[in-house]
């Protein structure tokens, strides 16, 4: 059973326009969330983190709204850029405890020009 | 060099041999980890080094799995006699410490036949 899900596979955008990436999990005890971003042949690469205190965080043109009661998170890319085109990954766990965060399967972000 | 890197980037071998994935971690990171990500699936936590040791192995799928560090720097993954279903990515990720970001390798793709 998936414990961090991205329902969405895939999501095509038109660039400028907003990307919105969606994350849902199951368990209540996690209290750490991130974002990482992968380029084909590439690792993944740390984006954005939220910690459950918060509902909210913004690095630039990236924002993380945290919905504790819906257990749901959201990725929001705006403007989005034909570079952003990539996976992205969700993962949870516990701040401090980075060997055990749950990932999600990923969605993969087309921008087009 | 600056980042994370895994060798072979591509291994393929047959069925029941032996194969081992090397892992050279960001310099001074003493914390390590082995992911693997299989076709369809996210990614899935192996083995965690701090230093040296190995204080969390719990995601090592059987004992034909087996991963050593040594000089608090270089880590291999060994898999023995290898099946099909060992198939899969396998990435490596360094962090300062381990509350640290994670910086991910390219990862090594091994095809088992």
């Amino acid at each position: 059973d998936q414990q961090v899900k991205q329902n969405s596979p895939s999501l095509s955008v038109q660039e400028g326009r907003i990307s919105i990436l969606n994350c849902d999990y199951t368990n209540s005890m996690f209290d750490y969330f991130l974002w990482y971003k992968k380029y084909p042949a590439e690792g993944p690469t740390f984006l954005i983190s939220i910690s459950s205190i918060k509902d909210k965080n913004e690095d630039g043109r990236f924002t993380v709204f945290l919905n504790k009661s819906a257990k749901h998170l959201s990725l929001h890319i705006v403007p989005s850029q034909p570079g952003d085109s990539a996976v992205y990954f969700c993962a949870a766990g516990h701040a401090g405890n980075n060997r055990k965060l749950i990932w999600g399967l990923g969605t993969s972000l087309a921008v087009n020009p | 060099g600056a980042g994370v890197s895994q060798s072979p980037s591509n291994k393929v071998t047959e069925k029941g041999k032996d194969v081992e994935l090397r892992c050279d971690p960001i310099s001074g990171h003493t914390a390590l980890y082995w992911y693997r990500q299989r076709l369809g699936q996210g990614l899935e936590f192996l083995i965690y080094f701090q230093g040296n040791s190995a204080p969390d192995k719990s995601g090592l799928p059987s004992d034909r799995f087996s991963a050593e560090r040594t000089g608090e720097s270089v880590s291999t993954l060994t898999i023995q006699r290898t099946q099909q279903e060992d198939s899969a990515v396998y990435l490596c990720a360094s962090s300062a410490d381990r509350t640290g970001e994670l910086f991910f390798g390219e990862g090594s793709r091994l095809t088992v036949l």
